[in-house]
């Protein structure tokens, strides 16, 4: 499976952006980049996902590196609800599968 | 809408024991994955169903068996319980198409499964 990597952990002031950053070196071509959270004592949330392209929604932004070895979350005003952990997550044809494969995530504080 | 639901909410069970887990997919999905997600850890995929065969299996023994239903539900069977299968177990539902990977999964608020 192809592996994504992010850091343990961010902080972040309420209403300041928070850039989560997600390494995949090893993406393939047909994969799509996914983002998930999971707030304390819930199932993950579906947040963003794409494939070649910057993509926007009303919860956040995801930007995608040219090479599409790297992309970065956007949470463009960080509220207190938005204190969570966040999976960056390469999803894989259906061929393959097409599960979701979560790693440890990223887990965002944020201050008021 | 209801989206994924999920039953029991909790459970307690005894080593050696065998439990059953329940999931109703979000209305229209006709795909159900099953995760394992242990205290402090990411979801581990376990299996997917779709059209009533087990479609893909992560790394799980065969005590870990499901089905799926004409009208897409779906079980998660465990027998011969250990206590490293307390976890929380969640399912997510979502389309099968071909293009499953442009598409998002609906998670259910999983069960708590405790085995002593």
């Amino acid at each position: 499976d192809a592996k994504t990597t992010q850091p343990n952990s961010m902080e972040s002031n309420e209403e300041e952006p928070v850039h989560l950053p997600c390494n995949h070196s090893t993406i393939s071509g047909t994969d799509y980049i996914h983002w998930y959270r999971q707030l304390p004592s819930q199932g993950p949330e579906y947040v963003i996902h794409g494939l070649t392209s910057n993509v926007n929604n009303r919860m956040a932004s995801l930007a995608i590196a040219e090479d599409r070895k790297s992309s970065t979350l956007i949470l463009h005003r960080a509220t207190l609800r938005d204190a969570a952990v966040y999976y960056c997550i390469l999803r894989v044809p259906v061929a393959a599968g097409n599960k979701l494969t979560f790693g440890g995530g990223t887990r965002v504080l944020v201050k008021p | 809408d209801a989206g994924v639901t999920q039953s029991p909410t909790h459970l307690i069970k005894t080593r050696g024991q065998q439990v059953t887990l329940r999931c109703s997919p979000k209305s229209g999905h006709d795909t159900v994955s099953w995760y394992q997600q242990a205290l402090g850890q990411g979801p581990q995929f376990i299996f997917q169903y779709y059209e009533e065969e087990e479609r893909q299996r992560g790394n799980f023994p065969d005590r870990f068996s499901g089905h799926q239903y004409p009208n897409y539900s779906s079980e998660l069977n465990v027998n011969a319980l250990l206590l490293g299968d307390s976890a929380l177990y969640l399912c997510a539902s979502s389309w099968g198409d071909r293009d499953g990977m442009n598409t998002e999964a609906f998670f259910g608020q999983g069960t708590r499964l405790t085995v002593v």
